[in-house]
């Protein structure tokens, strides 16, 4: 198993341009996240999935859109880039069997917005 | 009401000895407290975690403690050692209720153990 995958490992954008992190995981879970870390600032969660077809929003949603047509991929599209959505951004993916989860962390695209 | 606030932000501590952690949280419906541990440029995992029926947990040198009637909880290494230096996140979940599978983490803190 590969677990959680991410692509690219880094990229810098140009203010205004766009882009699409995509994110795989090999492990059949159904839930998905997408999370942003900024120094001191923990993990925010941009958006999240509880399924193919199904996507809502987190805590820091603005400036992002997500799709899950598959249970395997669950890509972040940047629509107009900012320097503020310079971060390290983290997909993470997690089997809910009861009353206690793992999320399963991919090892992060980190993104420059100049 | 959905913050988790966590303390230090950074912490040094010699080689053997004991790093202490600290989570405090308001949203009394958490029921799910885990603690991330992540490398330099790796993606966090998890390390350990605990729910509110007991008040420790312990897995080898780490050790959970819970105060449900203070709404906090800390990380305890013991016997810290240099492998053990990263930037550790606590994290809580209302697994009960409609955000059920998400995580409030908290701020994380770089720990540096000394050898």
């Amino acid at each position: 198993n590969a677990g959680v995958t991410q692509t690219p490992k880094f990229r810098i954008l140009k203010i205004g341009q766009s882009m699409t992190l995509q994110c795989a995981q090999d492990m059949n879970h159904n839930y998905m996240y997408w999370y942003r870390q900024d120094p001191g600032m923990g993990l925010k969660l941009i958006y999240y999935s509880v399924g193919a077809g199904i996507t809502d929003k987190g805590e820091v949603p603005n400036g992002y859109n997500v799709s899950r047509s598959t249970t395997e991929d669950f890509p972040l599209r940047l629509e107009l880039a900012a320097p503020s959505q310079t971060s390290v951004y983290f997909c993470a993916s997690s089997r809910l069997t009861g009353l206690a989860f793992e999320q399963f962390f991919g090892p992060g695209t980190r993104l420059t917005v100049l | 009401q959905q913050q988790v606030k966590q303390s230090p932000q950074s912490l040094i501590v010699q080689k053997g000895g004991i790093s202490i952690i600290n989570c405090a949280y308001e949203n009394t419906a958490f029921d799910y407290f885990p603690w991330y541990q992540q490398f330099p440029g790796k993606g966090p995992a998890l390390l350990i975690a605990i729910r509110p029926d007991v008040s420790e947990k312990k897995e080898g040198r780490f050790t959970i403690s819970f105060n449900k009637s203070a709404k906090q909880f800390s990380l305890h290494i013991m016997d810290s050692q240099p492998g053990d230096s990263a930037t550790y996140f606590c994290a809580a979940s209302n697994t009960g209720g409609t955000s059920y599978g998400k995580l409030t983490f908290g701020q994380g803190t770089i720990l540096t153990v000394h050898p």
